[in-house]
């Protein structure tokens, strides 16, 4: 399966800030995704990276908070916008290969002070 | 949208038990996966489910797809500590929706 490498993997910053997401992943993979998960809660998916347009993004997720970019098959960004601390989660990166194989990243901790 | 209904949310256990859970939905999903998180880790796959009614095993771990398509069982026999975690399922509708819904998860705690 596919090996993702996220940075940073931890964070804090201050409120009114952003912050910048890599996920690189050691193969072409068909599918990305952007995932967050809330202090002591489950992952909820925010957007699908897609390769050279724009992502498609969840309910209650919206494009001007995180944007995202995915310029080829094994490269990703999710910048997180003017953060406040309700921002404090893990954001995840996933990828998946023709709906198999969905592993994740380490995962980027992330808080907003 | 869709949601999945994991329980039991927390189990204490003695080492050598069998575990089981379960999550439901409304919705019909075409693949079911259950993931292991330990803290400080993102989730990693134990397994993955494709087909109605698919059993599937890895080591002690069986999970099966539930004929319905709403529904899907993890089962760990006899725990060992290592097992200690949280337990996610998760679901994927397909269809262009590829990415997965979660459920709540389920803390496994075992007790020596």
């Amino acid at each position: 399966s596919a090996v993702i490498s996220q940075k940073p993997s931890r964070d804090i910053c201050q409120r009114g800030t952003s912050l910048t997401i890599q996920c690189q992943v050691d193969s072409q993979v068909t599918m990305m995704f952007w995932y967050r998960q809330q202090p002591g809660q489950s992952l909820t998916l925010i957007a699908t990276a897609n390769q050279g347009s724009e992502a498609t993004y969840e309910s209650g997720f919206v494009i001007d908070k995180f944007p995202i970019s995915r310029p080829n098959l094994t490269f990703s960004t999710l910048t997180v916008s003017n953060m406040s601390p309700e921002d404090s989660s893990i954001y995840l990166c996933s990828v998946g290969d023709r709906g198999r194989f969905y592993t994740f990243g380490s995962g980027t901790r992330l808080t907003v002070v | 949208g869709q949601q999945l209904n994991q329980s039991p949310q927390s189990m204490f256990i003695q080492e050598g038990e069998d575990v089981s859970m379960n999550c439901t939905s409304s919705s019909i999903f075409n693949t079911w996966l259950w993931y292991k998180q330990d803290p400080g880790e993102g989730p990693v796959l134990l397994i993955a489910l494709y087909k109605a009614g698919e059993l599937t095993s890895n080591g002690r771990l069986t999970a099966q797809f539930g004929i319905t398509r709403k529904d899907s069982f993890l089962n760990i026999s006899a725990s060992i500590p290592s097992d200690v975690g949280i337990y996610f399922c998760a679901g994927r509708i397909g269809g262009g929706a590829d990415g997965l819904t979660f459920g709540k998860g389920t803390h496994l705690i075992i007790q020596p």
